[in-house]
């Protein structure tokens, strides 16, 4: 079926660094998602974005994270700076017409913040 | 706020047995929420299993089922009989009526189906 392709697929920093996390979602997908994960914890939603614009974002999504699809390449998902809470897995997904829809999520990037 | 809870796992069930992993939703909104499973096998992204979107109908995929019970707000994950290679966690999962943004998921369940 169709992937979404995450990279890296473990990445670490050290605390105070910018990273970006890439995401390659399914060709023609619309909505595009990200969701962050803390070891045995729930996988809390993050942040749609649709149309070069975020539609809905959680109060986890804080100031120093930015999302951009730019001119259809890579979803990306930035940190600036990192904090040692950022340390989790991050999962992107995309789908064709929201939520509703089916999700296609990608396998995660492991972002260890030191 | 919405919210799943599911079945606290590991759960470990041995092939050909059956299984249930319990779901349960809480939705604020008047009308009712599209409901899902999820499942992640080992090194892959998660993946639909199954939705319902009508209170009352049951999904079906890969010889499991669950049904839309609004009465007692729950859509329990079952199968008759297991296999290895149904070893995963599985994830349920609600979008709710009046916010179409985002999907909600329980905690996850996982499974261990021994040989």
């Amino acid at each position: 079926g169709p992937k979404v392709l995450q990279i890296p697929s473990h990445q670490i920093i050290d605390m105070g660094q910018m990273v970006t996390l890439n995401c390659d979602p399914v060709s023609n997908h619309l909505y595009f998602y990200w969701y962050k994960q803390i070891l045995g914890q729930q996988m809390e939603f993050l942040v749609n974005f649709y149309n070069g614009k975020v539609m809905e974002k959680s109060k986890l999504f804080k100031d120093q994270f930015s999302v951009e699809r730019p001119d259809g390449s890579y979803f990306t998902l930035k940190i600036q700076p990192t904090a040692l809470e950022d340390s989790a897995v991050y999962f992107c997904a995309s789908s064709s017409g929201g939520a509703r829809d089916t999700l296609y999520f990608g396998a995660g990037t492991r972002l260890s913040v030191l | 706020g919405d919210s799943v809870t599911q079945t606290e796992g590991p759960v470990t069930v041995s092939e050909s047995e059956s299984l249930i992993i319990n779901c349960t939703y809480s939705a604020t909104s008047i009308a009712y929420p599209n409901l899902f499973w999820y499942v992640r096998y080992p090194g892959e992204g998660l993946q639909l299993l199954l939705k319902v979107i009508t209170a009352g109908q049951k999904g079906s995929s890969r010889g499991f089922e669950a049904t839309y019970n609004k009465e007692t707000t729950s859509f329990h994950l079952q199968k008759a009989s297991v296999q290895e290679s149904d070893s995963a966690v599985y994830y349920c999962a609600l979008v709710s009526d009046t916010n179409a943004y985002k999907v909600i998921f329980g905690k996850g369940t996982h499974l261990h189906v021994l040989p």
